[in-house]
């Protein structure tokens, strides 16, 4: 069975501090990894694709990387407007859009 | 484009009654997907439908079930309700589906249950 574990649980920066969030995989053949941030009470929002080693997405001061057991979502110099639960999640094996979702990483910006 | 819409946002059932979520895709968008999420167990995958049809389902009991419709738009129903049914219901439209998986996903606002 899939699993997808994030860590750390909650991470708590302050405004300028760069850190990291990892998202460690076993699945039966890596179709994709996913990441999206959910702002309390709202539904997910996506953010990167990765679909293999090696790649490496960025959007802002958010920049996503993949290795073959492991995908890292490093912030640099965050800001408060940062703060949010982030999810990663991969799709399963012959699952079309069926995707396993890590419990996430609540992280908090503080100015 | 307006996105992922779910009503209603908010429901109050007692145990042993049923209820429908209704959620309206992106336009163009043919994958419907339903989730269940709670503090312990994370985001869950429900079931997914495309053009009308249930292309995978999760580990949910029989009570959970789905449909779909011509205009992709999707309800999805519990019947029987227990206390642990409480949890926010994401619906989560895809743009392509056909011959194509795992694509992203865009998420609704959610329904929130709550059962008492």
């Amino acid at each position: 069975e899939d699993q997808v574990t994030q860590s750390p649980e909650a991470l708590r920066l302050q405004e300028g501090e760069s850190s990291s969030l990892n998202c460690s995989y076993t699945v039966s053949g890596l179709r994709g990894l996913f990441w999206y941030r959910q702002d309390p009470g709202k539904g997910p929002e996506f953010l990167f694709t990765l679909y293999s080693a090696g790649e490496e997405k960025e959007k802002e001061r958010l920049k996503a990387t993949l290795t073959k057991k492991e995908s890292f979502l490093h912030i640099t110099a965050p800001k408060p407007e940062d703060s949010a639960t982030y999810l990663c999640a991969v799709p399963s094996f012959g699952g079309y859009q069926k995707v396993t979702f890590g419990t996430g990483t609540k992280l908090q910006v503080i100015p | 484009k307006a996105g992922v819409t779910q009503t209603p946002r908010y429901l109050i059932k007692t145990r042993g009654q049923q209820v429908t979520l209704s959620c309206s895709p992106i336009s163009g968008h043919r994958s419907v997907s339903w989730y269940q999420q709670t503090p312990g167990q994370g985001l869950q995958f429900l079931f997914e439908y495309f053009s009308e049809t249930q292309r995978n389902k999760g580990n949910f009991p029989g009570r959970f079930s789905g449909r779909q419709f011509s205009n992709s738009r999707s309800e999805m129903n519990v019947s029987t309700l227990e206390l642990g049914d409480s949890a926010l219901y994401l619906c989560a439209s895809s743009p392509r589906g056909s011959g194509s998986s795992y694509n992203e996903q865009f998420f609704g606002p959610g329904t929130r249950l709550t059962v008492l």
